[in-house]
């Protein structure tokens, strides 16, 4: 039980573009998911936190109208990476919480690499 | 949320218990202990959380001194696939609900 998908698994797209990536809660109903980017060598960083059907809440140093986050159902949370720079380049990983719960259950993550 | 403290590397031969510390000197009465771990180019696995209490499931076993102070992950019978980074985490149950992420402590299963 608890598992989370993400797709793509990898995505290399012109530097300009935008890339969408899916976070799916399989065989449970989240209430909220959470955003990570983690770069080479480095710890998971939050990003964002998504409550289904409200606005996200961004971490500090986040660009909101950047990183474009919709969380429509209970089962599923977008990230939009828009206008994607080569810096943007890096390991996108989602997690999702039951409610009442505290445990998060991580996605597989999502590799980004733009050109 | 707690600091944790934890060893940046661990070797262990395949087959033995693996024994990862972790230090959260600083922990308030309300913060669970948890345990991640990272295999490479992969999302965090959850692996076991306690509060007080030490717990045991089907993948590992935590230790919590009396004082909460730190704690102790063990892999009872360590294997290859075990090979990964191992995060200690201080999560506050109230309302700032957010896993903060150290290095964690890489582990090597040796043959």
């Amino acid at each position: 039980g608890a598992v989370v998908s993400q797709h793509p698994s990898r995505v290399i797209c012109k530097s300009g573009t935008s890339v969408k990536i899916e976070c799916r809660s399989l065989d449970f109903q989240a209430t909220t998911m959470f955003w990570y980017r983690q770069f080479p060598k480095q710890s998971l960083m939050l990003m964002a936190t998504s409550n289904e059907g409200s606005k996200a809440t961004y971490e500090q140093g986040v660009e909101k109208d950047k990183f474009l986050i919709n969380h429509a159902s209970l089962t599923l949370s977008t990230l939009t990476v828009t206008s994607a720079h080569p810096e943007d380049s890096s390991f996108y990983i989602c997690s999702a919480r039951l409610a009442g719960q505290e445990t998060q259950y991580f996605g597989p993550g999502t590799r980004l690499l733009v050109l | 949320d707690a600091k944790t403290t934890q060893p940046p590397s661990m070797d262990c031969a395949e087959g033995r218990a693996a024994n990862l510390p972790c230090n959260h000197s600083t922990i308030s009465g309300n913060e669970y202990v948890y345990w991640y771990r990272q295999i490479h180019s992969q999302g965090p696995q959850y692996i076991i959380h306690g509060l007080k209490n030490n717990e045991t499931n089907e993948m590992a076993s935590l230790i919590i001194t009396e004082d909460r102070k730190s704690s102790t992950l063990i892999l009872p019978h360590a294997t290859l696939r075990d090979t990964a980074v191992y995060y200690c985490i201080a999560l506050n149950a109230g309302n700032n609900r957010k896993l903060i992420w150290g290095l964690g402590t890489s582990l090597a299963v040796n043959p």
